[in-house]
């Protein structure tokens, strides 16, 4: 059983336009959050979510919209992708905001051509 | 804002203990976490320390001083299999955890 599942696991695509990952646990827990890695392996916080409420937005371009539709979800639009948002994204969940351990997701290697 | 530093790159021997040291400076600090990560993988928690001292699980230990901003992750009886990235996070009263560089740890036989 996949705890916590991405997809797609790869994305290419062309500067402009617009795509979304989804992310899935089945965890049973409380917050989501998504991460972006990039080519230098830094691992960034994007946006946390918890019990479908956003907690946590960081400085990211109003490009990147997150959405929950419930708490096992919490998807990840991107508008007008530019070159620089090639990377690979993480989706992570935790039993609750504070002091759990993260589950992250098998990541999402998105590449803009 | 957070700083944290971790060194980029560690060399041990199969059979050996390394020690990885993690310094940050943050407000508000709730706790620090340590995370494996393989080339190609996802993170994988480790351990985590709220408290000052010593948290130990098997061939794995994490410090933690509060009062000098410091931990480190001890590595016992090194294997092939421990070669990756090895990731320190520190978690604010916010709730946000905030990932160091990494330190990539290639064990040689």
């Amino acid at each position: 059983d996949t705890a916590v599942s991405q997809t797609p696991k790869y994305l290419v695509t062309q500067m402009g336009n617009d795509k979304s990952i989804k992310c899935e646990q089945n965890l049973g827990h409380d917050t989501m959050y998504w991460y972006k890695q990039d080519s230098k392996k830094f691992l960034k916080i994007m946006f946390s979510y918890n019990n479908k409420e956003l907690i946590i937005n960081e400085t990211v371009p109003n490009r990147f919209s997150p959405k929950s539709p419930d708490k096992a979800h919490l998807n990840l639009h991107i508008n007008s992708l530019e070159l620089g948002d090639s990377a690979v994204y993480f989706c992570a969940s935790s039993q609750d905001y504070e002091l759990n351990e993260q589950f992250f997701g098998p990541g999402t290697r998105l590449t803009v051509l | 804002g957070q700083n944290i530093d971790q060194p980029t790159e560690m060399t041990a021997t199969e059979g050996a203990i390394v020690q990885i040291n993690c310094t940050y400076q943050t407000s508000g600090f709730n706790g620090l976490f340590w995370y494996q990560q393989h080339a190609g993988e996802a993170p994988t928690f480790l351990s985590y320390n709220v408290l000052d001292g010593l948290e130990e699980k098997g061939r794995f230990s994490s410090f933690l001083s509060r009062s000098k901003g410091y931990s480190y992750l001890l590595l016992k009886e090194l294997q092939m299999k421990d070669s990756a990235s090895y990731l320190c996070a520190v978690e604010t009263n916010a709730g946000k955890s905030t990932f160091g560089d990494g330190t990539t740890l290639t064990v040689k036989p």
